[in-house]
């Protein structure tokens, strides 16, 4: 079955620090993985995927992910985090391309993110 | 477009009552989904659709939860009856058969 794991429930970070929330994925085939945000009371916005090429993806507001084959993961980065980037953050996978078989997404538990000044 | 639309935003209802959850996909999108967000068990997926029939329905939690279709631009999640445990957020998201998926602003249900 497909799933994808966040091992940490909260990240704290310093405002203008770099912050790194985890994703760690179990597949069978090509993985495809994607990372979400949510605001609260708000719904889930998209904010990068990887499906083939570049191991490091960018994505909005100035986050990317680097997809590791051999460490299975699907971390999200940014440089220099922001007090707005305060939010709880979703890794989901993709249970595969086939076209009406398997485009639905499976999430992990999430992550939510604090960012201090 | 003005993305995936939910109404209601919220909705407070009686333990027994009927509840009906509507949702616009994004044109053009040929699948819908129905998820559940409660702090417990985290963004569970109900059911989806493909093209308006319905695919995987394996999340649906028991016979009280019903969910339709009835053309690319409307689909319903109805509870009857409802209980408290039903208390929760519920997402609707569509998505292209090669796009990522976009959310609804979500109703919040509470069942008193």
């Amino acid at each position: 079955a497909q799933s994808v794991a966040q091992p940490e429930d909260q990240v704290n970070v310093a405002e203008g620090n770099p912050l790194t929330v985890k994703c760690t994925y179990s597949v069978s085939g090509n993985p495809y993985l994607f990372w979400y945000v949510q605001y609260p009371n708000r719904g889930l916005q998209f904010l990068l995927k990887y499906i083939t090429g570049d191991n490091l993806v960018k994505g909005s507001y100035g986050f990317e992910a680097e997809f590791n084959k051999s460490q299975t993961s699907f971390h999200l980065k940014k440089p220099s985090a922001l007090v707005s980037d305060s939010a709880l953050y979703f890794c989901a996978v993709r249970h595969g391309m086939v076209t009406g078989g398997g485009n639905k997404l499976t999430f992990g538990t999430g992550t939510q993110l604090k960012v201090e000044l | 477009d003005a993305g995936v639309i939910q109404s209601p935003r919220h909705e407070v209802t009686e333990m027994g009552q009927e509840v009906t959850l509507r949702c616009k996909p994004i044109s053009g999108h040929d699948y819908l989904f129905w998820y559940r967000q409660t702090m417990m068990r985290g963004l569970e997926l109900l059911i989806y659709f493909n093209n308006n029939v319905p695919i995987d329905d394996s999340g649906m939690p028991e016979d009280r939860f019903s969910a339709k279709m009835p053309n690319a631009s409307f689909s319903t999640l109805k509870i009857q009856p409802s209980e408290p445990r039903d208390s929760a957020v519920y997402f609707c998201a569509s998505s292209g058969e090669n796009t990522e998926a976009f959310f609804g602003q979500g109703t919040r249900l509470t069942v008193v």
